[in-house]
């Protein structure tokens, strides 16, 4: 049973570029979580999406930033014209559908680095 | 929203001593606690959590606490080991209502001496 799968590990680059990151959640999640942690900080919450629908984007930046979770195929985070700040790592999470209190597994996350 | 405060930002302890660390939230709505352990370039991983319908819960060496009064709830962990030394995140959710994403505490950084 595979667990959440993020790809690339490591994405470099240039200010003003678009970055991709890519989430698989674990068999059987339907829910997406997308959190940002930078070098030596917390998590901070980005967004929480369900299959095409976000439910929570009150951590998205306003700009810049979109999410999706397609019927089908992972869940994508998008960063258009990225600039140094954006550097960090970038961590996706699942949880099964329905009820209270269900637990939350990592992947191993995306680190960005934007030179 | 939701605002999670954890303390201490970093913990120094010798092996076989324990370990405390606190968090404190603020919505009342919450009702589940979880801890993560991260190690430096890995993911958050969970080691125990615990839901508003209990005080207390352990696992081996391993508790967590909970006063929903007070809003704060602790982990200890005892007997510490080398390897117990990592960032540790608490977090807290309100799974009842719209707000199911985990909001974390800041972390802390235990180091375990031999």
């Amino acid at each position: 049973n595979a667990g959440v799968m993020q790809n690339p590990r490591h994405l470099v680059r240039r200010r003003g570029q678009e970055a991709r990151l890519r989430c698989s959640p674990m068999k059987g999640h339907s829910h997406v979580y997308w959190y940002r942690q930078l070098p030596e900080e917390g998590l901070k919450f980005m967004v929480y999406l369900q299959k095409e629908n976000i439910i929570d984007e009150s951590g998205m930046p306003k700009e810049r930033f979109s999410a999706e979770f397609p019927k089908e195929g992972p869940s994508i985070l998008r960063i258009q014209q990225v600039v140094r700040g954006d550097s960090a790592a970038y961590f996706c999470a699942s949880s099964p559908s329905g009820f209270s209190g269900n637990t939350i597994y990592f992947g191993e996350g995306s680190w960005l680095t934007v030179v | 929203g939701e605002n999670v405060e954890q303390h201490p930002s970093t913990l120094s302890v010798q092996e076989g001593d324990s370990a405390v660390i606190k968090c404190t939230y603020s919505d009342s709505a919450s009702n589940y606690f979880p801890w993560y352990k991260q190690e430096l370039g890995k993911r958050p991983q969970l080691i125990i959590d615990i839901r508003s319908n209990v005080g207390e819960k352990k696992d081996q060496r391993i508790a967590v606490t909970l006063n929903k009064t007070a809003k704060h709830f602790s982990l200890h962990i005892t007997e510490t080991q080398p390897e117990d030394s990592a960032v540790y995140f608490c977090a807290a959710s309100a799974t009842d209502t719209g707000r199911r994403a985990l909001t974390f505490g800041s972390g802390t950084r235990l180091q375990v001496q031999p």
